[in-house]
């Protein structure tokens, strides 16, 4: 069964601090999808990446990177140079080729950024 | 190009009463998911439509039901609602039926408050 843990609750940092949100998962399936959303204080779930389980090259977007490692079943998120704006919770999300569950998450972190 | 839109924004509702809320995807969209997002739970997977068809419901009784239109909007349904239901219940659509390797797109969220 497909599985996603964040086990970060919470988080807080002074604004300009690099921050790292951990996403570990389980899944037997050999594809996969794994996704990261944002969710600010408004609710809407903003789509932020996904990669896919074939492709373990890291990503980086402006202050964003993921670092995706099979051998640990982990997906990390890093912002860099964090800001005010950041402040949400994250959710990391799961999908199996093989599965009838679009999307599994895990519970989120929720990032506060303190100025 | 409009996204996914929910109906309504806030509804309270008194225990034993039934609620319907409201959803409509992205122009194109074929599936839709509903979420249930309780305090500290997560989003917990309620049900999955696509062409019109439950493709896949979540562990959730059946008084948790719904349906899809064949404009693809859908709707959920709670009968004899419980104190527990409380929650931000999240809409997504995605526009392929391979649906594990496509990114949804998420609603701003019915916030359901049952006194």
């Amino acid at each position: 069964a497909q599985k996603v843990t964040q086990a970060q609750t919470e988080i807080s940092v002074v604004e300009k601090e690099d921050v790292t949100l951990d996403c570990v998962y389980e899944t037997r399936d050999t594809t996969y999808y794994l996704f990261w959303y944002k969710q600010p204080p408004s609710g809407e779930l903003v789509f932020l990446i996904r990669r896919n389980s074939f492709d373990e090259q890291n990503e980086i977007s402006g202050r964003y990177s993921w670092n995706f490692q099979k051998s640990t079943s982990s997906f990390n998120f890093t912002i860099t140079a964090s800001q005010v704006v950041d402040s949400a919770v994250y959710f990391c999300a799961l999908s199996e080729s093989s599965g009838n569950t679009p999307l599994v998450f895990g519970k989120g972190t929720r990032l506060s950024v303190i100025a | 190009e409009a996204g996914v839109t929910q109906s309504p924004t806030h509804l309270i509702k008194t225990r034993g009463q039934q609620a319907t809320l409201r959803c409509s995807p992205i122009s194109g969209h074929t599936s839709v998911y509903w979420y249930q997002q309780a305090l500290g739970l997560g989003l917990q997977f309620l049900l999955w439509y696509d062409e019109g068809e439950e493709r896949n419901r979540g562990n959730f009784p059946p008084r948790f039901s719904g349906r899809q239109f064949p404009n693809y909007s859908s709707e959920l349904n709670v009968n004899a609602l419980e104190l527990e239901d409380s929650a931000l219940y999240l809409c997504a659509s995605s526009p392929f039926y391979v649906q594990y390797s496509t990114e949804a797109f998420f609603g701003q969220g019915t916030r359901l408050t049952v006194v």
